[in-house]
């Protein structure tokens, strides 16, 4: 079965841009988790879709936003970019999210902000 | 503190040695897992564990909830197992994932 498709790979953007990034889960998934990765803080939770519904949310800024469609396929957005925002972005897609649901991650979306 | 705890940071090792890591958490979990992450940023799930002992091939990994501390190890150790590897777990209903720092390992050959 195919995985967890996140596009696009790489992405370069100046300061001040925004940004969508887009992630299409496992077939049957309904659960879409997003996930900043950086070399100062490591992995940290964005937030957690299911059904169309942020069910979850972490400690990032308002500029950081999210949506699912019906399809369960879902998009990250970022605007007023900072160079800060540079990370890897990681989905992952779960049939329902929490424990006892394991966990299929996408190959993420490198993004630079110059 | 961070809820959730790896050591060591780093590891080398010869081929054919055995691999431990450790992880300990603060709060409370539903489920915790092995990632492992090669360069270019790809993450593979290894292991979910709520409870004792699972094993894949020539890994293992085992939970001590009362404890609060899970390791991972390695038998027969190859260079194409390096790579990072990274601790997360589930905090009970809240489908939110904590993350290790992550334990880079090495395997010369």
């Amino acid at each position: 079965k195919a995985g967890v498709t996140q596009t696009p790979r790489y992405l370069i953007k100046t300061r001040g841009q925004q940004v969508t990034l887009s992630c299409s889960p496992i077939s049957g998934h309904r659960s879409v988790s997003w996930y900043q990765q950086t070399p100062g803080q490591g992995l940290q939770f964005l937030f957690e879709y299911f059904s169309e519904t942020q069910r979850n949310k972490g400690n990032f800024p308002g500029r950081f936003s999210g949506r699912q469609f019906s399809n369960s396929r879902s998009e990250m957005n970022v605007s007023t970019l900072e160079l800060g925002d540079s990370a890897l972005y990681l989905c992952a897609s779960s049939l329902a999210g929490g424990g006892g649901y394991g966990y299929t991650f996408g190959s993420g979306t490198r993004l630079t902000v110059v | 503190k961070n809820e959730v705890e790896q050591s060591p940071q780093n590891l080398t090792a010869q081929e054919g040695e055995f691999i431990t890591i450790n992880c300990s958490y603060s709060v409370g979990i539903s489920a915790l897992h092995w990632l492992q992450q090669h360069p270019g940023g790809g993450i593979v799930s290894l292991f979910m564990l709520s409870s004792g002992k699972k094993k894949h091939g020539r890994l293992i990994a085992t939970i001590n909830i009362q404890e609060k501390h899970s390791s991972l190890h390695i038998t027969a150790s190859h260079p194409r197992d390096s790579a990072v590897y990274i601790c997360a777990v589930d905090q009970g209903g809240s489908e939110k994932l904590v993350f290790g720092k992550g334990t880079k390992l090495t395997v010369n050959p």
